[in-house]
């Protein structure tokens, strides 16, 4: 079964300042895909960044980055110059492409880090 | 451009009462989704349907019934609501199954049964 773990219930970082956010998976895939969703307390689900395993590319979107470890089965999430409006439960996500008819590529949540930022 | 839209957007039950959530998306996706968000699982899908008139169980689809007669509109059903129900529920919608379609996302739904 392919699951996705976030070991940090909750992290706190200073506004400007630069924070990680850890994400494992397990899987025997060798094609699939991962996601960052930010849920900010709103409740939307907003994709921060995706990244696809075949690409040995880190993906970057502004100021967030990740850095993706295929052998260590590892994508974690860097947040650089933080700002209060990052504060947000931050979910990571994994998913397999299906290629049978009928059938849909599906997200497998973690549990969620919840960030807060300090002014 | 309203994108995903779920009603409504709080709901307390008795046990044993029904309810539908409606969503609603004006994007011309094919794929809608329903997930339930819990403390401490993150969002697990419930059913979903990648087109008009098609519906398939997800990982968590006991308790619930989905219907999608028109393409723009995913419907979720509790026919006798149970205290395990409780929880947030979000819709979402994608144009295709392919990975690089994003998922749209609903505002939620939280819903308390009593």
């Amino acid at each position: 079964a392919q699951t996705v773990t976030q070991s940090q219930p909750e992290m706190s970082v200073q506004e400007a300042e630069t924070v990680t956010l850890s994400c494992t998976y397990d899987t025997s895939e060798n094609n699939y895909y991962l996601f960052w969703y930010k849920q900010p307390p709103s409740r939307q689900m907003i994709l921060v960044i995706r990244q696809e395993a075949y690409k040995q590319q880190n993906a970057t979107e502004n100021r967030f980055s990740v850095n993706f470890q295929k052998a260590a089965k590892s994508f974690s999430l860097k947040i650089s110059d933080s700002q209060l409006g990052d504060t947000a439960m931050y979910f990571c996500a994994f998913m397999t492409p299906v290629n049978y008819g009928g059938a849909t590529n599906k997200l497998i949540f973690g549990t969620g880090t919840l960030l807060a930022v300090q002014p | 451009n309203a994108g995903v839209t779920q009603t409504p957007k709080f709901r307390v039950l008795k046990t044993g009462q029904s309810m539908t959530l409606l969503c609603a998306q004006d994007m011309n996706h094919e794929y809608m989704y329903w997930y339930r968000q819990d403390p401490g699982m993150g969002l697990r899908l419930i059913h979903y349907s990648v087109g008009e008139g098609t519906t398939a169980k997800g990982e968590v689809p006991d308790g619930y019934n989905v219907s999608r007669l028109k393409k723009q509109n995913f419907l979720l059903g509790l026919e006798s609501a149970a205290p395990s129900q409780t929880s947030v529920y979000f819709c979402a919608s994608s144009a295709n199954r392919g990975v690089l379609s994003p998922l749209h996302f609903g505002n939620g739904t939280r819903l308390t049964v009593t």
